[in-house]
């Protein structure tokens, strides 16, 4: 068990949906990173949030997005979901923001049909 | 661009026998850090062992070390006496230091350990 926590676990939807990943990362650490897995493409890096403010952005659809609160637990949003947005969605945290090693979450595995 | 290749999409190995598996990197940052993960069929990600590097001495973490030639920028997964549970898609991952934190991942080695 990695301590990050990833819900739901499996979420089934129609397309044009819209949907939330949610996130707690491990106790003390304030980075939050967002990956998107699939077979086409394999493991690709979406955003990272520090302490709630973005700190980098990867290949992210501007139909995704996503923040952290005050807590330190982060969302994903993915919007006007389409058969290509099928994929495992991985939540990582580390301490800090800089090759800092990240530990993964469980994985949120989203089927769009 | 900054890049990770792994080479062998499948390996065996026989049990308690050793195994590498290949990654190397192309970046342009001067500090980078290099992560390799193992995915077992069950789906979760698995931190196995970092290397930085500036770092002098390869990395070790009980039967996991990385055979790291930064001349040639390869960082190579060294699994000692392999086991059943071995059995997995490992990636190797690079997080160079201007990219803020995110992870460059390869594409995965599939490796089976054979009783």
């Amino acid at each position: 068990d990695s301590g990050v926590t990833q819900t739901p676990k499996h979420l089934i939807t129609a397309t044009g949906q819209r949907v939330t990943l949610r996130c707690s990362p491990r106790s003390g650490d304030l980075s939050v990173y967002w990956y998107q897995q699939s077979l086409d493409q394999g493991l690709q890096f979406l955003i990272q949030y520090y302490n709630g403010e973005e700190r980098a952005k990867g290949n992210i659809l501007e139909r995704f997005s996503a923040q952290q609160f005050p807590d330190l637990h982060s969302e994903l949003n993915l919007s006007s979901l389409e058969l290509g947005d099928s994929a495992l969605y991985f939540c990582a945290s580390s301490v800090g923001t800089k090759q800092d090693t990240q530990y993964f979450g469980p994985g949120t595995r989203l089927t769009v049909l | 661009a900054q890049k990770i290749t792994q080479t062998q999409p499948g390996m065996f190995v026989q049990e308690k026998e050793a195994v590498t598996l290949d990654c190397t990197y192309d970046t342009s940052d001067p500090s980078y850090g290099l992560f390799w993960y193992k995915q077992p069929s069950s789906g979760e990600m698995i931190f196995l062992i970092y290397q930085g590097s500036y770092d002098q001495q390869n990395a070790t973490e009980g039967r996991y070390s990385l055979n790291f030639q930064k001349a040639r920028k390869s960082a190579n997964l060294v699994i000692s006496a392999s086991q059943l549970g071995d059995s997995a898609m490992y990636f190797c991952a690079m997080s160079p230091l201007n990219q803020g934190g995110k992870l460059i991942f390869g594409q995965g080695t599939e490796l089976s350990v054979k009783p």
